[in-house]
């Protein structure tokens, strides 16, 4: 079942502005990831936040969480055009006893030179 | 350092074929193991994680199976590929530790066409 659902589905931005995406989820979380997936690759995790946490940075990344609106925002700034990718977040779901990282669909964000 | 390998990088069968994809994980012992289909312009999709040598969790039943035979291996197979089978499957592990973080490591996917 589909926890995450980013927003918009795909961005098209120009080399040195920022790039926003959004993440919406259903249910209570432990934390919420973010990853990186280039075209034909594997995903690469790039930031997490714990649910008592309200805003994390990595570098050039800044990620919010909201748990009172079960959403999240990824905010790429001075983007380049090596961060073209498709972006996903995903939220831990327990299930009978166990552990999932369930995956939004991904946004596709294009940073042209 | 860990590393996490995926063979064969990309593969083309006809429909009511075997399929074997291996995955095999470096730097690591007793990781949780999962396979994930993605098909074209779409999600992940959870097909069978394991948490333990011959230990298997499907979450979707179909025709597809997953194997354990060594604690860094992990293998998808089918009997028979049917052309929904087609998409790009990824293997990843995350450390058995008990971090609450549940961060997977991916590797680099298989990209498999049924036809």
């Amino acid at each position: 079942s589909q926890q995450g659902e980013e927003d918009p589905q795909a961005l098209s931005i120009q080399e040195g502005e920022n790039a926003t995406m959004n993440c919406s989820y259903k249910t209570s979380i432990n934390n919420l990831q973010w990853y990186r997936q280039n075209s034909g690759r594997g995903l690469v995790h790039l930031i997490l936040i714990r649910s008592n946490e309200r805003e994390k940075h990595s570098g050039r990344l800044r990620v919010t969480l909201d748990t009172s609106k079960k959403s999240s925002s990824l905010l790429i700034t001075a983007s380049r055009a090596a961060d073209t990718a498709s972006y996903f977040c995903a939220t831990v779901v327990t299930q009978g006893g166990s552990e999932k990282l369930v995956f939004g669909k991904g946004m596709k964000l294009t940073v042209n030179p | 350092s860990q590393t996490i390998h995926q063979w064969p990088a990309t593969l083309v069968q006809p429909v009511g074929s075997p399929l074997s994809l291996e995955c095999t994980v470096e730097g690591t012992s007793n990781p949780n193991l999962y396979w994930y289909r993605q098909a074209a312009g779409r999600g992940l999709q959870l097909l069978f994680y394991s948490v333990g040598i011959g230990q298997i969790s499907s979450e979707v039943p179909q025709n597809l199976s997953a194997s354990r035979p060594q604690d860094r291996q992990f293998i998808l197979s089918s009997k028979k590929l049917l052309l929904s089978d087609s998409g790009f499957y990824l293997c990843a592990w995350r450390p058995w530790h008990g971090r609450r973080d549940n961060e997977q490591f991916f590797g680099p996917g298989t990209r498999l066409t049924v036809l």
